[in-house]
């Protein structure tokens, strides 16, 4: 159980494109997903806190107008990079929980590369 | 004070020998410290977490001591194999379901 699946595993755009990356919980209904980012060789970074139907809280740093967060149902969220370029190449991955006692399980990420 | 700092940053182990890693928090707040386990590529995966309130958890080969007074935790793998080698990553939350600071990670890698 507690199956999330993140689509597309690998994206490759140009410069300027906008890309939507979407986390899916398969097996249950996630109250809370969240948004990482992870470069090469670090650890993961938090970009967003994302609750079914409520607007996504950022995390200081992160640039709303570029990373968009929609979560409008209780087993979607996507993340859209907007205008995005080389040096948001990374790699985005999601997790989901389904209530307040229990912990976040990861999706398999999704690797950017921008041209 | 929202750091979790993180050691070793590698760590080479023989086979059947113990890996351990440490971790060190500051926020008090905390009350969730799990760690995860990241093979290239995929994204991370629980292992095992703790609460505060007890000094030590078991699963399997994998031990998580917590020292609350010292803000200090660790993971213990017992009788380490080649397919533990991987990144690992402790964390910490204030609630299970909160938003986690992660440490710098750990690679480990379990020779033969």
């Amino acid at each position: 159980g507690a199956v999330v699946s993140q689509h597309p595993s690998w994206v490759i755009c140009k410069s300027g494109t906008s890309v939507k990356i979407e986390c899916r919980s398969l097996d249950f209904q996630a109250t809370t997903m969240f948004w990482y980012r992870q470069f090469p060789k670090q650890s993961l970074m938090l970009m967003a806190t994302s609750n079914e139907g409520s607007k996504a809280t950022y995390e200081q740093g992160v640039e709303k107008d570029k990373f968009l967060i929609n979560h409008a149902s209780l087993t979607l969220s996507t993340l859209t990079v907007t205008s995005a370029h080389p040096e948001d190449s990374s790699f985005y991955i999601c997790s989901a929980v389904w209530g307040a006692n229990q912990p976040q399980h990861f999706g398999d990420g999704t690797r950017l590369s921008i041209l | 004070q929202q750091q979790v700092k993180q050691s070793p940053q590698s760590l080479i182990v023989q086979k059947g020998g113990i890996s351990i890693i440490n971790c060190a928090y500051e926020n008090t707040a905390f009350d969730y410290f799990p760690w995860y386990q990241q093979f290239p590529g995929k994204g991370p995966a629980l292992l095992i977490a703790i609460r505060p309130d007890v000094s030590e958890k078991k699963e399997g080969r994998f031990t998580i001591s917590f020292n609350k007074s010292a803000k200090q935790f660790s993971l213990h793998i017992m009788d380490s194999q080649p397919g533990d080698s991987a990144t690992y990553f402790c964390a910490a939350s204030t609630g299970t379901a909160s938003k986690l600071t992660f440490g710098t990670g750990t690679r480990l890698q379990v020779t033969l």
